[in-house]
């Protein structure tokens, strides 16, 4: 059966930063793209990044470039992302996504909010 | 960037009765179009991808239907367990892969 399980969410005040992990499970993880997407009441869904499955390709929308990094270690089965100089706007639950164009197993999300 | 418009915003429909939602492509998407269920307190949901293909044990009353920029969800006989808000979401032009805003599936 395949999981995903994020963690590392909390709040945290806007220009702070965040790691967020997903520990993955009953796949190959080694094999596939993997994608974070968040969601936010007023914009709904939102993907953010993928990585390719040796990590050596990367790719971000817009309005997190330059600020999140997407990473993974394929020895621990686990993906990261990398939140720095967090603002509001970003307050959101954030999920894990198996594959990278299409996400075929989603997280249960671990909440991020940015508050002074 | 590809933007991604459903519509309506909410159905409401009666149990047992036919449900289309539709999606609409800002520019041609040819048939790269995926379609996701999520209940209330729950992640999203993989339902179809190539916008008719279901996605491991999905019900055969969901199907989906279209191509270029026009793309329909059907739900032929509406169950209690349908009620959720179904978004579609693009990846033929990427990045961004970009979502819809969703449309709520409530029961008359």
């Amino acid at each position: 059966e395949v999981q995903l399980v994020e963690s590392g969410g909390g709040l945290v005040q806007p220009g702070g930063s965040l790691r967020l992990s997903c520990a993955a499970s009953g796949f190959i993880f080694s094999n596939f793209w993997m994608s974070w997407v968040r969601q936010t009441p007023g914009k709904g869904l939102e993907w953010l990044a993928n990585i390719k499955p040796d990590g050596s390709e990367k790719y971000y929308v817009d309005s997190v470039k330059g600020r999140f990094t997407i990473s993974r270690d394929n020895a621990k089965n686990s993906l990261y992302l990398q939140m720095n100089s967090l603002r509001a706007e970003d307050t959101a639950v954030y999920y894990c996504g198996k594959n990278g164009r299409t996400f075929q197993y989603w997280g249960q999300g671990t909440l991020v909010s940015v508050s002074s | 960037e590809i933007v991604m418009t459903q519509s309506p915003a909410t159905l409401s429909v009666s149990p047992g009765e036919r449900a289309t939602l539709s999606c609409r492509a800002s520019q041609s998407i040819s048939r790269n179009l995926a379609w996701y269920q999520q209940k209330p307190g729950q992640a999203p949901r993989f339902l179809i991808y190539d916008t008719s293909t279901r996605a491991t044990d999905i019900p055969a009353r969901f199907s989906g239907s279209g191509s270029g920029t026009e793309f329909t969800l059907t739900i032929s006989s509406l169950q209690s367990e349908d009620v959720a808000v179904y978004y579609c979401q693009q990846y033929n032009d990427w990045p961004p892969l970009t979502f819809g805003g969703g449309t709520k599936v409530e029961i008359k």
